[in-house]
């Protein structure tokens, strides 16, 4: 069962759609991330929220712009994205009372620039 | 910096068989945490094991287990009795406070 919960699963959008990704999980993870994963790589962080702050910006281009509206919701807005943002968007969560906690990743958003 | 190489690209095993994946870790902390992470195809990334660094004792987990090496920086993933559901990609990766550091991956198959 999939305890982290993305939606969409699939979405195709073109260079100047606006359009949203959301996460959710009931765990009582505090904290939660984005990832970006292209075929046969490891996913590259791109987002860090602890206890509802953003902790960690990777350098991300300002057209991805996350959102942290409670402790079990996680969104990412997109705008005016480019082919190369193609790829599949992780979602996952973690504990933050104990160090070394495993993360547990969502299926994933398939995004599709055209 | 931290890095994590895994020098392995793509493996094969046969059904029942046992393979082992490689891994190889830096880092400068003392505390840290190491994990093994299954993606099947077009399914979810799941954890396999986790090791902590202060602990001497290899962890296993049923037909997994690994070969925690701490001062040559080694950890090894061991499959036992492999089985279909096995193939998919494997990431080790390090951690010591909220950021996970992946490896490249390597491309498990298993051959019926």
């Amino acid at each position: 069962d999939t305890e982290v919960t993305q939606t969409p699963k699939h979405l195709v959008m073109g260079m100047t759609n606006k359009k949203s990704l959301k996460c959710e999980q009931h765990m009582g993870h505090r904290a939660m991330y984005w990832y970006k994963q292209k075929a046969k790589k490891p996913p590259e962080l791109m987002f860090v929220y602890s206890y509802e702050k953003l902790s960690i910006n990777e350098s991300v281009p300002s057209r991805f712009s996350p959102e942290c509206p409670n402790s079990s919701l996680l969104n990412l807005h997109l705008h005016a994205l480019q082919p190369e943002d193609s790829a599949l968007y992780l979602c996952a969560s973690s504990q933050l009372d104990t160090r070394g906690q495993p993360q547990h990743f969502g299926d994933g958003t398939r995004l599709s620039i055209l | 910096a931290q890095t994590v190489t895994q020098s392995q690209p793509e493996m094969s095993v046969q059904e029942a068989e046992t393979v082992t994946l490689s891994c190889t870790y830096d880092t400068s902390e003392s505390d840290y945490y190491l994990f093994w992470y299954k993606q099947p195809p077009s399914r979810q990334m799941i954890l396999v094991i986790r090791q902590e660094a202060y602990k001497q004792q290899n962890a296993t987990e049923n037909r997994f287990s690994v070969n925690f090496q701490k001062a040559a920086k080694s950890f090894s993933l061991k499959i036992s009795d492999s089985q279909l559901g096995d193939a998919a990609m494997y990431f080790c990766a390090e951690t010591s406070y909220d950021k996970v550091i992946f490896g490249p991956g390597t491309s498990l198959s298993v051959i019926p």
